[in-house]
């Protein structure tokens, strides 16, 4: 199986700044991957699909790169509301999931 | 409005069976395809099976294979998974979640449901 090896696993910042969340594959898996914001108690939200097609409704300030193996998620200022777990998921087969990084407030 | 609501949880014993249903609205659920997420408390999510939109194409997690089994019902616009020889591991919140890119397999996830909490204790 593909292992997905996401970092950090926790980080903390402050309102405005930028953000970044990098997601490695075990091996290529193209552009075969998406970004999702889970927040306490609530279930998953697609952001991101296809590693840097941002999800309709979705505010700009969240973006993705890359392709291949090496896979990066940013928030260009973060907000209070985005407080969260973010995960990566890719969707070579079989489907995994990064193993999250909880956001917070400085 | 688009909408996923599954029903079903609940606790059982190991070795026990659960049957959860994931009912659909807003959206020809016959024309997508789904799947089952899950995740254990304090976890991160974990992908469990797949069907397609007219059934005849199903995927599982090898942690499930052979014990779960994913099912569909168009005209009622429900989704099933079907769990038994349940073990202590198999707790967790399961969320049905609709298919979004359309390509043959489960790819990304755009309609979620609230879950469903499943707890495998004796």
């Amino acid at each position: 199986d593909i292992q997905m090896t996401q970092s950090p696993s926790s980080l903390s910042a402050s309102v405005g700044d930028r953000v970044t969340i990098t997601c490695q594959a075990s091996q290529d898996i193209s552009n075969y991957l998406n970004w999702y914001q889970q927040k306490p108690g609530k279930a998953p939200k697609l952001l991101i699909y296809d590693a840097s097609n941002l999800e309709t409704g979705v505010p700009s300030r969240f973006s993705g790169s890359g392709s291949g193996t090496d896979f990066t998620f940013t928030i260009s200022s973060l907000q209070p509301e985005d407080i969260a777990t973010y995960y990566c998921q890719q969707y070579d087969t079989p489907l995994t999931f990064g193993g999250g990084t909880k956001v917070e407030i400085k | 409005e688009v909408q996923l609501v599954e029903s079903g949880g609940g606790l059982v014993q190991p070795g026990g069976s659960l049957r959860l249903s994931c009912a659909a609205s807003g959206f020809t659920f016959s024309s997508y395809e789904m799947n089952w997420v899950r995740q254990a408390p304090g976890k991160g999510l974990e992908w469990v099976s797949y069907i397609s939109s007219s059934g005849s194409t199903i995927y599982y997690a090898d942690s499930v294979k052979g014990r779960f089994t994913i099912s569909r019902d168009n005209a009622k616009n429900s989704l099933y998974l079907q769990m038994n020889s349940l073990r202590a591991e198999d707790t967790a919140v399961y969320y049905c979640a609709r298919d979004f890119l359309m390509i043959v397999g489960p790819d990304a996830f755009d309609i979620w449901g609230q879950g469903t909490m499943v707890t495998v204790s004796s």
